[in-house]
């Protein structure tokens, strides 16, 4: 029971540089979120799918894009990346964006900018 | 504006004993849930315990419970019997009805269980 799988689990970009954190959920659940975690800030919400066909934006998401390429994936892309983008990326997903679901969190991604 | 506070930065807690980690929250939103999560040091965000702001009766899951006082707004988690497996950093988060596509985090609490 994979539940939400997170790719690559670590990686190191030079100031610059673009590339594609990938995220697929095996729940079958409707909405998927990208949150960062940064040291003494907790997590901050990135973007956000309620559904298949819709993003929008979150607290954070200038420098960031995202892509629901169907029900199970949503992947987040850094266009041009900054060091202030270091930090850990969190995806998650929910059965629905109902206040009483719980979103249940892939392993993280560890993203250094040098 | 919605608004989680947890005010223990650490916790120690000897081996087998109950820990009460504390959590207050601010929200206008008569409707929303409360979650707790734990995040062991490889890093994943685990799912605990969930309390609905209309729920009569404290949740429960196995060894975890949350002392939900609604008036005071605060949610606790309660931790029975604890292990050297619950050393971890601990968030209590909130999803209000409006703009419940996000979950609203605190700081955390790191709780180091000491055999």
């Amino acid at each position: 029971n994979a539940g939400v799988t997170q790719t690559p689990k670590f990686q190191v970009l030079k100031t610059g540089q673009s590339m594609t954190l990938q995220c697929a959920q095996d729940m079958n659940h409707n909405s998927m979120y990208w949150y960062r975690q940064d040291p003494g800030m907790g997590l901050r919400l990135i973007y956000y799918s309620a559904s298949e066909g819709t993003t929008d934006k979150g607290e954070v998401p200038n420098g960031y894009n995202v892509s629901r390429l169907n029900k199970r994936e949503f992947s987040l892309r850094l266009e041009s990346a900054a060091p202030s983008q270091t930090s850990v990326y969190f995806c998650a997903s929910s059965q629905t964006q109902y206040s009483n679901q719980p979103q249940h969190f892939g392993d993280g991604t560890r993203l250094s900018i040098l | 504006a919605q608004k989680i506070t947890q005010t223990q930065p650490g916790m120690f807690v000897q081996e087998k004993e109950a820990v009460t980690l504390d959590c207050t929250y601010d929200t206008s939103d008569p409707s929303y849930g409360l979650f707790w999560y734990k995040q062991p040091s490889s890093g994943e965000m685990i799912f605990l315990i969930y309390q609905g702001s209309y729920d009569q009766q404290n949740a429960t899951e196995g060894r975890y419970s949350l002392n939900f006082q609604k008036a005071r707004k605060s949610a606790n988690l309660v931790i029975s019997a604890s292990q050297l497996g619950d050393s971890a950093m601990y968030f209590c988060a909130m999803r209000p009805r409006a703009g419940a596509q996000k979950l609203v985090f605190g700081q955390g609490t790191r709780l180091t269980i000491n055999p």
